[in-house]
């Protein structure tokens, strides 16, 4: 069965310049996860998706930051007037329906490294 | 809100030697608790987790962690490591009361000299 994929793997971009990342979720998964990883650090907690509804996005470092998942499957972190700071790996987590006080493993995918210049 | 702190930033071992990598959080609710691992090239895998029950948990490969509510603690240990354990490793939290996200510490890279 097929993992969390994520593409690009690999981004540069100038500063300022607008990108978009893209994550595919493991089949099935309601719930999918943003989180960023600079460099040396953990990842941190962007955002949070049930189906297509974005349940929590106190995570998201300013409004240049945008993630949508309109169907409900394929999620997409959009960027926008990138700075140096943004350059970190961002990775996305997927997993299945888990019930109100319930727990269930997030999987994580590759993530994208941004380098931005 | 929470927060989760590791006091090893690298480690090195030698084959065979223990390994014990601590890991502290910062709540005072429930809390699951997980030690994920990221080997060179790999991307990140849940090595164990704790929930609830017996506080002293096993993992794949070997490991095991032990929850210490009274110290806010979740060690990871290994009694005898070997090459391939290399790879860093990060302990986690989800604070039950604060939604389905995971709060990482920042990490520990542990390298296993054959």
């Amino acid at each position: 069965g097929a993992g969390v994929s994520q593409s690009p793997r690999y981004k540069v971009a100038k500063r300022g310049q607008d990108v978009a990342l893209r994550c595919d979720p493991i089949s099935g998964h309601v719930s999918l996860f943003w989180y960023q990883q600079a460099l040396g650090q953990g990842p941190e907690f962007l955002t949070y998706f049930q189906n297509e509804a974005q349940l929590d996005k106190s995570g998201l470092p300013s409004d240049r930051f945008f993630a949508e998942r309109p169907e409900g499957s394929v999620s997409t972190l959009k960027i926008q007037r990138t700075q140096q700071e943004d350059s970190a790996v961002y990775l996305c987590a997927s997993t299945s329906f888990q019930l109100a006080g319930s727990y269930n493993e997030q999987f994580f995918g590759p993530g994208t490294r941004l380098t931005v210049l | 809100a929470q927060s989760v702190s590791q006091h090893n930033h690298h480690v090195i071992l030698s084959e065979a030697a223990s390994l014990e990598l601590g890991c502290n959080y910062s709540y005072g609710g429930t809390v699951n608790l997980f030690w994920y691992v990221q080997y060179p090239g790999q991307h990140l895998q849940l090595l164990l987790k704790y929930f609830s029950g017996d506080p002293l948990v096993k993992g794949i490969k070997g490991f095991e962690a032990e929850f210490i509510k009274s110290k806010f603690s979740f060690n990871l240990r290994k009694p005898s490591v070997q090459w391939s354990d290399t790879a860093e490793y990060f302990c986690a939290v989800n604070a039950q009361a604060a939604g389905n996200k995971l709060t990482f510490g920042g990490g520990t890279r542990v390298l296993v000299k054959p």
